[in-house]
C-alpha cells in the first residue's frame, strides 16, 4: 500500500473548524483514502473514506485534491471529544483482505 | 450488540510464559484481525482471518499464533512471551473485504511482559 504523510500534531480551538491534511503523492488509481481516529485509551474508529469526489457524513467531510495526491479531513466544529489521533490510510480495493496500514497519524488537541 | 470485545483487558506475564487473548464479535463479520500498538506508534497487523478456519500472516507475525475455530471468535496466542511483546493488542472485525466495509475495533488488551 502507498504511504501517507501527516503532521505529527495540530491544535484547534473548541467550536472552530479543523482541517487535517494528508499527503499521498504515490497514490494509485485503485487506492481509496480512509480516515480513522483513535480516542485516548480506545481502539480506532472509522471516520470517513473516499475515492475521487468529496465526501460528507455525520462526523466529518473529506476533501480530495483533483490529482488525488493529497486530501483533507474537515471537522466542521471541533469539540473536546474530537481530541484524538487521526490516521489517514490508503486502501487498494484490488486487495482482498481489507488490511489497514496505520502510520503515526496526527494528534489533534482541542483547546477549550 | 456488544460489538467487538476483548478478554482480558490487562495482563502481566513473565518472560517465557504463555497466554491466549480472546476476541469475540457479535456482528456476524467474516474478517477478523489482530493488531499491536507500541507507545507512540500506529497499529501494526499481526495476523488476520478471512473466514472460519482460515488465518494468514500480517506485517509482524513472529512469536504469535492464531486460530479461528468459530466465526465469532479469533484467538491470539503467545507461546513464549518476550519483553518485546509488551504492547497494547487490538482486535478488529469487518463484514467482508470490500472497501465500503469499515473495521470495528475492540477496546484493547494491555500486555506487559517482564
Amino acid at each position: 500500500d502507498a504511504k501517507t504523510t501527516q503532521p505529527n500534531s495540530m491544535e484547534s480551538n473548541e467550536e472552530e473548524p479543523v482541517h487535517l491534511p494528508c499527503n499521498h503523492s504515490t497514490i494509485s488509481g485503485t487506492d481509496y483514502i480512509h480516515w480513522y481516529r483513535q480516542l485516548p485509551s480506545q481502539g480506532p474508529e472509522y471516520v470517513i473514506h473516499g475515492l475521487t469526489s468529496n465526501v460528507n457524513n455525520r462526523m466529518a467531510s473529506l476533501a480530495i485534491a483533483e490529482d488525488r495526491k493529497s486530501s483533507t479531513l474537515i471537522l466542521h466544529r471541533a469539540t473536546l471529544r474530537d481530541a484524538a489521533v487521526y490516521y489517514c490510510i490508503l486502501r487498494d480495493y484490488q486487495t482482498g483482505a481489507n488490511n489497514l496500514f496505520f502510520g503515526t497519524g496526527t494528534r489533534l488537541t482541542v483547546i477549550p | 450488540n456488544a460489538g467487538v470485545t476483548q478478554t482480558p483487558k490487562f495482563r502481566v506475564l513473565k518472560t517465557g510464559q504463555s497466554m491466549t487473548l480472546l476476541c469475540a464479535q457479535d456482528m456476524n463479520h467474516e474478517y477478523m484481525y489482530w493488531y499491536r500498538q507500541d507507545p507512540g506508534m500506529g497499529l501494526r497487523l499481526i495476523h488476520y482471518s478471512v473466514g472460519e478456519g482460515t488465518t494468514a500472516k500480517g506485517e509482524v507475525p513472529d512469536g504469535y499464533n492464531v486460530s479461528r475455530l468459530k466465526k465469532q471468535n479469533f484467538l491470539l496466542g503467545l507461546e513464549s512471551a518476550a519483553p518485546s511483546q509488551t504492547s497494547v493488542y487490538f482486535c478488529a472485525s469487518t463484514l467482508a473485504g470490500g472497501l465500503r466495509n469499515e473495521q470495528f475495533f475492540g477496546p484493547g488488551t494491555r500486555l506487559t511482559v517482564l
